[in-house]
C-alpha cells in the first residue's frame, strides 16, 4: 500500500522568510499526489496537485511543489511566508485503484511576525 | 447553497449509544468518502463509496457502518460508541477517482463518555 511521510510534525518560520515543508510518498506505480491546508476548526482545503502533468506544480494562495521522482518527494515551499498561512498542512498520496487517499500525519506551520 | 455539509457540527453522546453523522454534497459526485482525524494519525479512512449503492471499507472500518441510498447523502453511523471513537470526523467528496481531488466538509467533532 502507498505511504507518506512528513518530515517534521511542526515548523516555523519568520514572517517574509522561505517555507519549506517536506514530504516522501512509497508507491509502485507513478502516483498522484496533492497537498492540503487546514486552518482551525475548518476542513481541509486543496492547495495543489500532481497528476503526472509538469513536474513543478503551483497552487494557491503563492504555494507549489516539485515531484521528484528520483527522491520520491513531493515537497511544499513558498518564497515568503505570510502570517495567513499559519496552519496545518497535509501531503496526500493515491492508491493504486485510485480509489482513495493516503494521508501523511500533517505539518503544522507557524509564522513569527 | 452548494457545497458539501456535515452535521451536527459538535456531538457529545454516552458509551454504547448508537449515533449517526451525517453528510450532504450538491454537487452529484459519485465518490464519497469518510475519515477519522486523530493527533499523531492525520486522517485514516474509515468508509467510501463509489457510488449509490456501493460502498468499501477503509482502513479503520471496525464499530461504523454506512450506506448511501441516494447520491447526495453517505450518513456514518457509530452502532455502539466507545470512548476511542471521540474524534473530528471528515466528510469529503469527489467527481472521480483521486486524480481529481477531494472537497472535504468542516467536520463534526464527536466526543464519546
Amino acid at each position: 500500500a502507498q505511504s507518506v511521510t512528513q518530515l517534521g510534525s511542526h515548523v516555523s518560520v519568520s514572517e517574509g522568510a522561505l517555507v519549506l515543508l517536506r514530504c516522501n510518498y512509497s508507491s509502485s506505480v507513478p502516483p498522484y499526489l496533492f497537498w492540503y491546508v487546514q486552518y482551525p476548526n475548518q476542513g481541509l482545503q486543496l492547495l495543489l496537485k500532481y497528476t503526472s502533468a509538469a513536474t513543478l506544480v503551483k497552487g494557491i494562495n503563492g504555494f507549489e511543489a516539485e515531484f521528484k521522482k528520483s527522491e520520491t518527494s513531493f515537497h511544499l515551499t513558498k518564497p515568503s511566508a505570510h502570517m495567513s498561512d499559519a496552519a496545518e498542512y497535509f501531503c496526500a498520496v493515491s492508491s493504486n485503484t485510485g480509489n482513495q487517499f493516503y494521508f501523511g500525519t500533517g505539518t503544522s506551520l507557524t509564522v513569527i511576525p | 447553497d452548494a457545497g458539501i455539509t456535515q452535521s451536527p457540527r459538535y456531538k457529545i453522546t454516552e458509551t454504547g449509544r448508537q449515533v449517526t453523522l451525517m453528510c450532504h454534497q450538491t454537487w452529484s459526485h459519485s465518490y464519497m468518502f469518510w475519515y477519522r482525524q486523530d493527533l499523531g494519525h492525520g486522517l485514516r479512512l474509515i468508509y467510501y463509496s463509489a457510488a449509490a449503492d456501493i460502498t468499501d471499507k477503509g482502513e479503520v472500518p471496525d464499530g461504523y457502518v454506512v450506506s448511501r441510498s441516494k447520491t447526495e447523502n453517505f450518513p456514518l453511523t457509530l452502532e455502539s460508541a466507545t470512548r476511542s471513537q471521540t474524534s473530528v470526523y471528515f466528510c469529503a467528496s469527489s467527481p472521480g477517482p483521486s486524480n481529481y481531488g477531494y472537497t472535504f466538509g468542516s467536520g463534526t467533532r464527536l466526543t464519546v463518555v
